[in-house]
């Protein structure tokens, strides 16, 4: 089973900082990565599929890169309501989740 | 507005059944494949079953295999999750998720989830 590791698990940043944050794959994942933002007693809501395309309504300071065994999620300038738990996951039919990482702002 | 609303968790002793339920709305329940994806208190996320838009196609997580049962009824726009064999380490908020378009593996809309203890 492929194993996704995200890091760090925490981050406190201010203010439009820029940001960013990993996703490891264990073995090779193509481009078959999904982000999803969770805030604070929500559902989680999907920001990125395939590694670097952004979903419907998700502001342009989200962006997302990388293949193979390494991705990332920025975020450039980032604003008070970005402070939430981000998760990646492996697009497949047996999908799983990376541990997540929390932004916090300072 | 897409809406997906869950209901039916509750508190459940070990080893007895739950039925989860999902009521869709605001899209066309039946041209999307649909998930149950679950999240401990205080943990990460864990997909837990799939079943396409015709129900031809099943899929489950290891840790619930020969446990849980996904079903739909498409005429009443609904998802089920039956639960049999309830371990502690079932205790979870439940979401169900549909599908991303062209049956792609991500998860584009998601309930508020409805909360599973298993305790006795």
């Amino acid at each position: 089973n492929i194993v996704m590791t995200q890091s760090p698990k925490s981050m406190s940043i201010s203010v439009g900082d820029r940001v960013t944050m990993n996703c490891k794959a264990s073995q090779n994942v193509g481009n078959n990565i999904a982000w999803y933002q969770q805030k604070p007693g929500q559902s989680p809501k999907l920001l990125i599929y395939y590694a670097s395309n952004r979903y419907t309504g998700v502001p342009d300071r989200f962006t997302g890169g990388g293949y193979g065994t390494d991705f990332t999620l920025t975020i450039n300038s980032v604003q008070a309501e970005d402070a939430a738990f981000y998760y990646c996951q492996r697009i497949y039919n047996s999908p799983t989740f990376g541990g997540g990482t929390k932004l916090e702002l300072k | 507005e897409v809406q997906l609303v869950e209901s039916g968790g509750g508190l459940v002793q070990p080893g007895r059944s739950l039925k989860l339920s999902c009521v869709a709305s605001g899209f066309t329940f039946s041209n999307y494949g649909m998930n149950w994806i679950r999240q401990a208190p205080g943990k990460g996320l864990e997909w837990v079953a799939y079943i396409s838009s015709g129900s031809s196609y099943i899929y489950y997580a290891e840790t619930v295999k020969g446990r849980f049962t996904i079903s739909r009824d498409n005429a009443k726009n609904t998802l089920y999750l039956q639960m049999t064999s309830l371990r502690s380490e079932d205790t979870a908020l439940y979401y169900c998720a549909r599908q991303g378009t062209n049956s792609n593996w991500y998860f584009d809309f998601w309930g508020p989830g409805t909360m599973v203890t298993v305790s006795s």
